[in-house]
């Protein structure tokens, strides 16, 4: 069974631009949460989306925002990137709630 | 809100060495607790997951215990190896807004075993 997919591997921005960044959770699992990770802060809570619907949102701006499709795959988009949003981007799948958490090997933003 | 705190946050010991890992959390209404481990640069995996209403799971050389009154977990390696080496990071699922799976991490502790 094929884990959870996150593409791409490593992204280098400018400050200013969009980045969109995508996850293929575990077939079956329809809830998808994204985290972000610095140094600083460890692993903060971004969202989660269950059945294409955004049941939580963690404390970030507005520039952050996601979305999930019918197949459960689900895409985070930043707008207008500052320096501080270099960081790993983290996406888990689950089957629902209260279940274990699976986690992808993340997407490495770096920012200049 | 929610706060996970692990200790210690690093860990040095000799191949071989038994060791406990610690996280504490400071709201007990939670769901499960889980423990993954984290290799440099990479994801996270996970170890065990404990339900709340579970006291214990062991998954070969692992043991975590939960005591949810108390608001605290331990991980327990025993026989450590050098391929051991990683971060563990502790995480609870509580109730947020329209859902309950939000995960709560702690900041982890970096396990260093020296052959």
């Amino acid at each position: 069974k094929a884990g959870v997919t996150q593409t791409p591997r490593y992204l280098i921005k400018t400050r200013g631009q969009q980045v969109t960044l995508s996850c293929s959770p575990i077939s079956g699992h329809r809830s998808v949460s994204w985290y972000q990770q610095t140094p600083g802060q460890g692993l903060q809570f971004l969202f989660e989306y269950f059945s294409e619907t955004q049941r939580n949102k963690g404390n970030f701006p507005g520039r952050f925002s996601g979305r999930q499709f019918s197949n459960s795959r689900s895409e985070m988009n930043v707008s207008t990137l500052e320096l501080g949003d270099s960081a790993l981007y983290l996406c888990a799948s689950s089957p629902g709630d209260s279940t274990e958490a699976f986690f992808g090997q993340g997407t490495r933003l770096t920012v200049v | 809100k929610q706060e996970v705190t692990q200790i210690p946050a690093a860990l040095s010991v000799p191949e071989g060495e038994n060791l406990v890992l610690n996280c504490s959390f400071t709201d007990s209404a939670i769901y499960n607790l889980q423990w993954f481990r984290q290799d440099p640069g990479k994801g996270l995996t996970s170890l065990l997951l404990i339900q709340s209403s579970q006291r214990e799971q062991t998954s070969g050389r692992l043991n975590a215990s939960l005591d949810k009154s108390s608001g605290r977990s331990t991980l327990y390696i025993a026989a450590s190896q050098p391929g051991d080496s990683a971060t563990y990071l502790c995480a609870v699922s509580s109730y947020s807004g329209g859902s309950n799976y939000k995960l709560t991490f702690g900041k982890g502790t970096l396990l260093t075993v020296n052959p």
